[in-house]
């Protein structure tokens, strides 16, 4: 019974390095989400996909990219982190019209 | 631009009293309505789901309501507890795109 499954649960970069964060669900979802949530200003959304080869760009984009290659996975890459970046990530995904799910996160520090 | 706001930022009550969350969306044509609570340090845990076409939906002390022509939502939680204490966040479904917008949340503390 995973659910929404996100690694790794914390990590440290140094300015400039690059990074993947992967999420995984295993409830056969079409529409999956990352967010990043900061104090202050909520939870914002950063891309998301509407399925399997498809991603579009949310609220805040620039500095990310994304991938979804398989249907229940999807990749959230930093090509060259910053410290504007320092956040709590969350991924989430849903079916047509049902619930959404959100796993437990990745708490990223960029020094 | 779908917006969403609850209000008030932050509640403190006694143990044992009800209460209600409020929620407000400017864009009425919504798939649907979720409610969350997160703990601190922790993710999104899904409350209540409430369909465009529903007016509530219940589970255990939570009643949530949706009034879609005035572009808001309640969550009553009957009978508060100390466990109760988190942020509670609302989101809804809408757009082309079916994109989740949140709102900030309420940070509620139930005192013992």
């Amino acid at each position: 019974n995973a659910g929404v499954t996100q690694t790794p649960k914390f990590r440290v970069l140094k300015t400039g390095q690059s990074m993947t964060l992967l999420c995984a669900q295993d409830m056969n979802h079409e529409y999956m989400y990352w967010y990043r949530q900061d104090p202050g200003m909520g939870l914002r959304l950063i891309h998301y996909s509407v399925g399997e080869g498809t991603t579009a760009k949310g609220e805040v984009p620039d500095g990310y990219n994304v991938s979804r290659l398989k249907k229940q996975n999807f990749l959230l890459g930093l090509e060259s982190a910053a410290p504007s970046q320092t956040s709590v990530y969350f991924c989430a995904s849903r079916g047509w019209n049902t619930e959404a799910f959100f796993g437990q996160g990745t708490r990223l520090t960029v020094v | 631009k779908q917006e969403v706001t609850q209000i008030p930022a932050a509640l403190s009550v006694p143990e044992g009293e009800n209460l209600v969350l409020n929620c407000s969306f400017t864009d009425s044509a919504i798939y649907n309505l979720q409610w969350f609570r997160q703990d601190p340090g922790k993710g999104l845990t899904s409350l209540l789901l409430i369909q465009s076409s529903q007016r509530e939906q219940t589970s255990g002390r939570l009643n949530a309501s949706l009034d879609k022509s005035s572009g808001r939502s309640t969550l009553y939680i009957a009978a508060s507890q100390p466990g109760d204490s988190a942020t509670y966040l609302c989101a809804s479904l809408s757009g082309s795109a079916r994109q989740l917008t949140f709102g900030s949340g309420t940070q509620l503390t139930v005192l013992p």
